[in-house]
């Protein structure tokens, strides 16, 4: 079963740091780009993050850039975000997604979430 | 960046209906656009995919349309698990999704 599993959201400080991770199975983990979307309670979806499939290629969302970090490591199949200087618009359902199906423009798999709440 | 922009922002409707969303972007983007239905404390499912390719498993009564900047997502007969929001999404650069359509029960 293709199946990714988020981990490592939790509650922070405003300028505290967390590291999300994202557990891949049932598919070529190395073969395929990954993502990162957010959905802050009760707004819509927002992408964060993209990195392809050897971390050639990494981009971020204007609200995220110079403080979050995506990469990811082949041999664990594994995607991570490290998340610094959080702030409280930070504060979402973090999603990883990949585009493993018919095409690699479209996001057909997705994790559960995991919450990240920024608030002292 | 490019926007994208969705209407209505919210819709009643009734089961066996036909229905239409809108998706506009704010510039060409060929056909790199995405449907996804998230219903509530779930993940986004990918409906369809290069404006009208429909991925599988979802039922045929969802279709897509469009190209360059207006886009459609069509459900022709809606089915009481429809009721949920569709966020249309596009990859011709860096992702940006649409804010969301909400389809209510009239």
């Amino acid at each position: 079963e293709v199946q990714l599993v988020e981990s490592g959201g939790g509650l922070v400080k405003p300028g505290g740091s967390l590291r999300l991770s994202c557990a891949a199975s049932g598919f070529t983990f190395s073969s395929y780009s990954m993502n990162w979307v957010r959905q802050a309670p009760g707004k819509g979806l927002e992408w964060v993050s993209s990195i392809s499939s050897s971390s050639s290629y990494i981009y971020y969302a204007d609200s995220v850039k110079g403080r979050f970090t995506i990469s990811r490591d082949n041999a664990k199949n594994s995607l991570y975000l490290q998340m610094n200087s959080l702030r409280a618009e930070d504060t979402a359902v973090y999603y990883c997604a990949s585009p493993v199906g018919p095409t690699e423009q479209a996001m057909d798999v997705w994790g559960q979430g995991t919450t990240v709440t920024v608030s002292s | 960046d490019i926007q994208m922009t969705q209407s209505p922002s919210s819709l009643s409707a009734s089961v066996g209906d036909r229905v239409t969303i809108t998706c506009r972007a704010s510039q060409s983007i060929s056909s790199y656009l995405n449907w996804y239905q998230q219903k509530p404390g779930k993940a986004p499912k990918l409906l369809i995919y290069a404006a009208s390719s429909l991925q599988s498993g979802v039922p045929s009564r969802f279709s897509g349309s469009g190209s360059g900047t207006d886009f459609t997502l069509t459900i022709s007969s809606l089915q009481p698990e429809d009721f949920a929001t569709y966020y249309c999404q596009q990859s011709y650069s860096t992702i940006t999704f649409g804010q969301g359509t909400r389809l209510e029960i009239k």
